[in-house]
């Protein structure tokens, strides 16, 4: 499978701890987003990376939250003293530059905060 | 206000109907607007993008209005298969970054 892979597809963890996801895009992509989605409501951008560097977050990205591209490859993203509001479907997608538009999604990563 | 706004249904027809979506957006700088399909429990992918002069693929048309900053949806002899969740999506802002700015998506039940 060459699509957006994300691991894990599901976290439940309790209030305070933290949680890491990974993201591997499509492999010749240099584009790489984190997108939050929430029951009911359409995927929320969080930031997005060229190659290494984070060009853009979001103000729905508080402190607790980081994310990383260390080799312009895979992408993790970091949540720490996780609250009950941060469960959501968090997905990954990626693209080519040049069709920045044209983004492909994994199919998520399910975060439960109990 | 949302930057992009759509109805959120659910819209129930029956197959072979023709249904059409609407969405809005606020922001006028907004340069490039995409159809998105979800289905239920999985990702969201492209369906089609939108142009100026409008755009047809198969049983589906795409339209965009500048300046009532309005994009529209319209699916032909709908099928069973179309029942989905339906984003509309804009790229906000001049310098095309590619950060999506998703509508809350209008729910499609497509009936026998």
């Amino acid at each position: 499978d060459t699509g957006v892979s994300q691991d894990p597809r599901h976290k439940i963890t309790k209030r305070g701890q933290n949680v890491t996801f990974r993201c591997d895009p499509i492999s010749e992509h240099n584009r790489l987003y984190w997108y939050r989605q929430t029951l009911g409501q359409g995927p929320e951008f969080l930031t997005y990376f060229q190659n290494e560097a984070q060009l853009e977050k979001s103000r729905l990205l508080s402190d607790r939250f980081s994310a990383e591209r260390p080799k312009g490859s895979f992408s993790t993203l970091e949540i720490q003293r996780t609250e009950q509001g941060d469960s959501a479907m968090y997905l990954c997608a990626s693209s080519l530059g040049r069709e920045q538009n044209i983004q492909y999604f994994g199919a998520g990563t399910r975060l439960s905060v109990l | 206000r949302k930057e992009v706004e759509q109805d959120p249904g659910p819209f129930n027809v029956p197959e072979g109907a023709t249904v059409a979506f609407n969405c809005t957006y606020s922001n006028s700088a907004s340069q490039s607007f995409f159809w998105y399909r979800q289905d239920c429990r999985k990702e969201p992918k492209l369906l089609m993008s939108v142009y100026s002069s409008g755009n047809e693929d198969g049983r589906f048309t795409a339209q965009l209005n500048r300046a009532s900053q309005y994009i529209s949806l319209l699916i032909r002899d709908s099928k069973l298969s179309d029942s989905a969740t339906y984003l509309c999506v804009v790229n906000i802002g001049s310098s095309n970054t590619g950060k999506l700015i998703f509508g809350q998506g209008t729910t499609l039940q497509v009936k026998p």
